[in-house]
This record gives structure tokens, sequence and C-alpha cells, in this order.
């Protein structure tokens, strides 16, 4: 058990709905990323939240957004869903400048 | 493109032989070089890092070596034992002042155990 983690274990929606995918992270990590596993893209970094604030961006698409509440906790919010973003979805937490990051067990999200 | 790559998709070994999974890199800006371990249905663990000013790092049966000169970096599992199956993702990461960046992940390696 990482101490990282994810709820929903499983999403299922149709194409053009919007979800939120909610992370918690370690005790006493500040920082939260969000990575999406898929088949033919693999793993991704989609975006880093560091004590509240956006720290650093990947492959997220505009119709992606996340945020970290002030108990550190962070929601990835996926909008006008497409086919193509069914995947799973994994937080990973970390402590300041650690490169050692703690994954969550990941939600899977089907879009049908 | 990506910045991190394995040679193998799958590497079969007997159990009790030593194992050594492959990554070539092309960001030599990162400042560590690190190696994941994903068992069926979890999420990706830590297994070891080396800092990119390390050419071999030392762990409880693992060692991960570091060339530089090719952007090479290898894992090897001493005693590879059943519990050791997974995929192993090679990935790459920059750290600055507020923390670490994003990991860059390689494609994947399933290290298969053959009794």
């Amino acid at each position: 058990d990482s101490g990282v983690t994810q709820t929903p274990k499983h999403l299922i929606t149709a194409t053009g709905q919007r979800v939120t995918l909610r992370c918690s992270p370690r005790s006493g990590d500040l920082s939260v990323y969000w990575y999406q596993q898929s088949l033919d893209q693999g793993l991704q970094f989609l975006i880093q939240y560091y004590n509240g604030e956006e720290r650093a961006k990947g492959n997220i698409l505009e119709r992606f957004s996340a945020q970290q509440f002030p108990d550190l906790h962070s929601e990835l919010n996926l909008s006008s869903l497409e086919l193509g973003d069914s995947a799973l979805y994994f937080c990973a937490s970390s402590v300041e400048g650690g490169s050692e990051q703690y994954f969550g067990p990941g939600t899977r999200l089907t879009v049908t | 493109g990506e910045s991190v790559g394995l040679h193998l998709p799958t590497l079969s070994v007997q159990e009790g032989d030593n194992s050594i999974i492959n990554c070539a890199y092309s960001n030599s800006a990162s400042d560590y070089f690190i190696w994941y371990k994903q068992e069926s249905g979890k999420g990706p663990q830590f297994i070891i890092d080396i800092r990119s000013n390390m050419d071999k790092r030392q762990g409880q049966r693992v060692t991960v070596l570091l060339n530089k000169t090719v952007k090479h970096l290898s894992l090897q599992i001493a005693a590879t034992q059943p519990g050791d199956s997974a995929v192993y993702f090679c990935a790459e990461i920059a750290v600055s002042g507020g923390g670490a960046d994003g990991l860059t992940f390689g494609k994947g390696t399933h290290l298969i155990i053959q009794p």
C-alpha cells in the first residue's frame, strides 16, 4: 500500500460527459501528479500540483483540468469525453524535491 | 517523441537467474533516472533511482547502471524470484527549486519468470 488513495476505482460514462477523479496524497507529501496510462500512449504525465499551485504541465488536453485543495487532495476533471479518453488514470505524490513518487491504485475510466 | 525507451517488450528468465533490463534515453538534461515496477492491476512502484552524476547504484537485489556516453540505463535483478514478475519501466525526471517535475516513462519491459 503506497498511502495514496484514489476514487472511484472504476468509472463508466458516455461520450460528451464530464467526470471528476479524486486523489488523496500520502500524509506529508505536498506534490501531486496525474498520469494517464493507455495501451497506445503508455504512461504519460499530465499535470503536477505543489502545495495548491500548478507547477508543471505535461501532455494534458485542454478538455482536462485539475486542482489541489488546501487539505492537499487533488481532483482531475475530464470533460467532453471521447472514446480515446478511456484509460487508467493514476495519481502520485512525493515529498518536496523528491524523485521517488508514490502511485495510487488508479481509476479505470471507460467511455462508451 | 519519447525521451526514454526500452529495447525489449518481453524478457523471460529462469527463477534464480539474474535479469538485466535495458533502456535507452535521449534527454541528457534529466537529473535522475529511475526504475519503476508495475504489477498487474496496480500502480507503478518505485524500485531505485540514480542521479545523473553517478554511474552505478545498488539496492537490495537490484543494481542500476547509467552509461551517459551511450545514453543507456540498465536494471539488474539478482536471483530473480516469482514476485519479480511485472512490467518494468525506466523513467527520467528533472528536479528544480520547487520539487520534482513529472516523470517521462519508457514503454516498459514485461519480465516473465519461468519456474
